[in-house]
């Protein structure tokens, strides 16, 4: 079985452009997360989607969004890129809306901003 | 608001046993995590503490007291794969997952 996918693997872009990041949770899973990881540091909560409605956000700007399709896969969006937005961005999916459950992560998008 | 403190580095020799620590400051949390993270890869699943005491799934243990707000991982049997960051994680009632700076471990031959 195929687990979260995300795409693209690598990213560059420049300061003030906008990216989209894409991921295909685990069939079956309908919850969907998004995680920013500085180098060095453990990932940090941006976004939780289930069945299509937000049911979290972490403490980020307005710049990042992100939506849920029909189908569970997940789009995070980024507007006006700044330098500090190079990370590693990952997705998680998990079978429940519940903090009890086991995420499963991609192997995530890694951004660099020039 | 949560913080949750790892040690930064540690270091192991092959075969031999490592506890990791993680003390975190929450006022309630429904679980904690531990999540393994090879360089250049995603974090994956390792164990899960809900009730205080052990959780054992082959060399690796986890422990968890809640009224002293402390968990560690206990590696045994040390393996030079084993050579990754170590993340602890818990998940505050009615929020998402917190996850801790990570433990990076290096195991020598």
């Amino acid at each position: 079985d195929a687990g979260v996918t995300q795409s693209p693997t690598h990213l560059i872009k420049t300061r003030g452009q906008h990216v989209t990041l894409r991921c295909s949770p685990i069939s079956g899973h309908k919850s969907v997360s998004w995680y920013q990881q500085v180098l060095g540091q453990g990932p940090q909560f941006i976004f939780q989607y289930y069945e299509k409605e937000e049911r979290g956000r972490g403490n980020f700007p307005d710049r990042f969004s992100a939506r849920q399709f029909p189908n569970y896969s997940s789009e995070l969006n980024v507007n006006a890129l700044l330098l500090g937005d190079s990370a590693l961005y990952l997705c998680a999916s998990s079978s429940l809306d519940s903090s009890n459950q086991p995420q499963h992560f991609g192997d995530g998008t890694r951004l660099s901003i020039l | 608001g949560q913080n949750i403190d790892q040690p930064t580095e540690m270091t192991a020799t092959e075969g031999a046993i490592v506890q990791i620590n993680c003390t975190y400051q929450t006022s309630g949390f429904n679980g904690l995590f531990w999540y393994q993270q090879h360089a250049g890869e995603a974090p994956t699943f390792l164990s899960y503490n809900v009730l205080d005491g052990l959780e054992e799934k082959g060399r690796f243990s986890s422990f968890l007291s809640r009224s002293k707000g402390y968990s560690y991982l206990l590696l045994k049997e040390l393996q030079m794969k084993d050579s990754a960051s170590y993340l602890c994680a818990v998940t505050p009632y009615g929020q998402n997952f917190v996850f801790g700076p990570g433990t990076r471990l290096s195991v020598l031959p």
